[in-house]
């Protein structure tokens, strides 16, 4: 099955700067990656999302990167704001997972005032 | 329009009883996952319904299983309860297998098992 590794574990900047959190897939015909942020005590919020046959989407400050020949995709925030302070989670599906998310383990992002 | 709910919030039980969780999802949408988030742990795939019928399953025992009704709403149920299913339990909901695939959690209810 699909196996998903995100990192780092946990991400501190300041505010304004940029993070990058990166995840790699094991599965080549997994062809569905959304980005998900969890605040403490609450919902996991589907962020963004990209589909294998894109290479990057954008949408304001969050973009996602896709490289399917390397089987790792990217989240990246810019301008990061205090706000943006959760965990985030990527996740892969399709192929032999079809209908099943496979999450990573999860990045604590705080952005420091 | 609602989202996907979850009732009830919070649960206590005693080891080897048996919890029923419940989750109606957002209007339109026909597949239901349960996963199971451990404190500080990442989500856990535990079993995805779509059109009444289990489409995949995660790797946990028997005792947890489940079932969608004609209304799509689902529910969980975990048997014999053990101290480490203490954790909580989030349902999502999509529109369904070759409609969409964009899955949108419940607030999760709380399992505590003591």
């Amino acid at each position: 099955g699909e196996n998903v590794e995100q990192h780092p574990s946990t991400l501190s900047v300041q505010e304004g700067d940029s993070a990058v959190i990166k995840c790699t897939y094991s599965d080549s015909a997994s062809n569905y990656f959304p980005w998900y942020k969890q605040e403490l005590g609450k919902r996991p919020q589907l962020i963004i999302d990209i589909r294998s046959n894109v290479g990057e989407k954008k949408d304001q400050r969050i973009a996602v990167t896709l490289n399917k020949t390397a089987k790792h995709f990217s989240l990246h925030i810019t301008e990061t704001q205090p706000e943006d302070s959760a965990v985030y989670f990527c996740a892969a599906t399709g192929g032999t997972s079809y209908g099943k998310l496979t999450f990573g383990q999860g990045t604590i992002l705080t952005v420091h005032p | 329009e609602a989202g996907v709910t979850q009732s009830p919030t919070h649960l206590i039980k005693t080891r080897g009883q048996q919890a029923t969780l419940r989750c109606s999802p957002i209007s339109g949408h026909t597949s239901v996952y349960w996963y199971q988030q451990a404190l500080g742990l990442g989500l856990q795939f535990l079993l995805w319904y779509d059109e009444g019928e289990e489409r995949n399953r995660g790797n946990f025992p028997p005792r947890f299983s489940g079932r969608q009704f004609p209304n799509y709403s689902s529910e969980l149920n975990v048997n014999a309860l053990e101290l480490e299913d203490s954790a909580l339990y989030l349902c999502a909901s999509s529109l369904g297998v070759s409609r969409g695939t964009e899955a949108f959690f419940g607030q999760g209810t709380r399992l505590t098992v003591v």
